[in-house]
C-alpha cells in the first residue's frame, strides 16, 4: 500500500516555542492531505485539510494560527504548532490517498507525532 | 450527523479463537467503510475498505463485512494469535471527498498466549 511517513516521531518542546511537524507521502503525489489529533484514550478527530498551491480549510474550533498548515509540494505538508502550550500536547497524526483512487479510496496514515510541551 | 459506535471497547480472548469486532455508523448513506489496526504509540495501519456497494472484502485472517441498510460492519478475525494484540477503529467518511473521516472510539484488543 501507499507509504505516509512523519518526522519527527516523538517532541518535547518548551512551553512557548513553535515546533514543526513534517508529513511525506512517499510513493504518490498527494494535492491533499489530512491532519489529525488523538489525545489519549480518544479516537481521532480532523483538525485541517492541507491543499496544495492553496490555504489549509480547517474544522470548526480549530485555530488556524495556533496551528500552521503549508503544503509547500505535492509530496510535503507541514503542521506548526505555535506558541505551544501544555494542552496542545497531544498525538497529530497525518493522512493521505493516492490520488489515483479516487475520492472514496482508501485512506494512509502516517505513524504519528507525540508532541509534548513542557 | 454521523456517529460510529465499536462494540465492544474492549476484548481479551485466548490465542487461536476467532473473534467478531463490531462497528455500527447512524447514517447508512456511506461512501465506504474503513477498518484501521493501531498500536500503541503508533500510528494507523488500514486493513480493510469496504466500497459501499460491496459486502465484504477479506485479507488473510481477516474478514470485513457492511451492512448499509442496518448501519452496520463487522471486522471477524480468524484464529487469533498475540500479534493481533492492538486498538481496531472503523470509520467512514463524512463526505464524498472522503478525507474527513468519523472515526469510532475503537476496541482494545488483547489476545493472551
Amino acid at each position: 500500500g501507499a507509504v505516509v511517513s512523519q518526522h519527527p516521531s516523538r517532541v518535547i518542546c518548551k512551553s512557548g516555542t513553535s515546533v514543526k511537524i513534517e508529513c511525506r507521502s512517499l510513493d504518490f503525489q498527494a494535492t491533499t492531505m489530512f491532519w489529525y489529533r488523538q489525545f489519549p484514550k480518544q479516537s481521532l478527530m480532523l483538525m485541517a485539510t492541507s491543499n496544495e498551491g492553496s490555504k489549509a480549510t480547517y474544522e470548526q474550533g480549530v485555530e488556524k494560527d495556533k496551528f500552521l498548515i503549508n503544503h509547500a509540494s505535492l509530496t510535503l505538508s507541514t503542521l506548526t504548532v505555535t506558541s505551544a502550550h501544555p494542552e496542545d500536547s497531544s498525538f497529530y497524526i497525518c493522512s493521505a490517498r493516492d490520488p489515483g483512487q479516487g475520492n472514496t479510496g482508501e485512506l494512509f496514515f502516517g505513524e504519528g507525532s507525540r508532541l509534548t510541551v513542557l | 450527523k454521523q456517529e460510529v459506535t465499536q462494540i465492544p471497547a474492549a476484548l481479551s480472548v485466548p490465542e487461536g479463537e476467532n473473534l467478531v469486532l463490531n462497528c455500527s455508523f447512524t447514517d447508512s448513506a456511506i461512501y465506504n467503510l474503513q477498518w484501521f489496526r493501531q498500536d500503541p504509540g503508533k500510528g494507523l495501519t488500514s486493513l480493510l475498505l469496504i466500497q459501499s456497494s460491496q459486502r465484504e472484502q477479506t485479507s488473510g485472517r481477516l474478514n470485513a463485512s457492511l451492512d448499509k441498510s442496518s448501519g452496520r460492519s463487522t471486522l471477524y478475525i480468524a484464529a487469533s494469535q498475540p500479534g493481533d494484540s492492538a486498538t481496531y477503529l472503523c470509520a467512514v467518511p463524512s463526505n464524498n471527498q472522503g478525507g474527513k473521516l468519523i472515526f469510532g472510539q475503537g476496541t482494545e484488543l488483547s489476545v493472551k498466549p
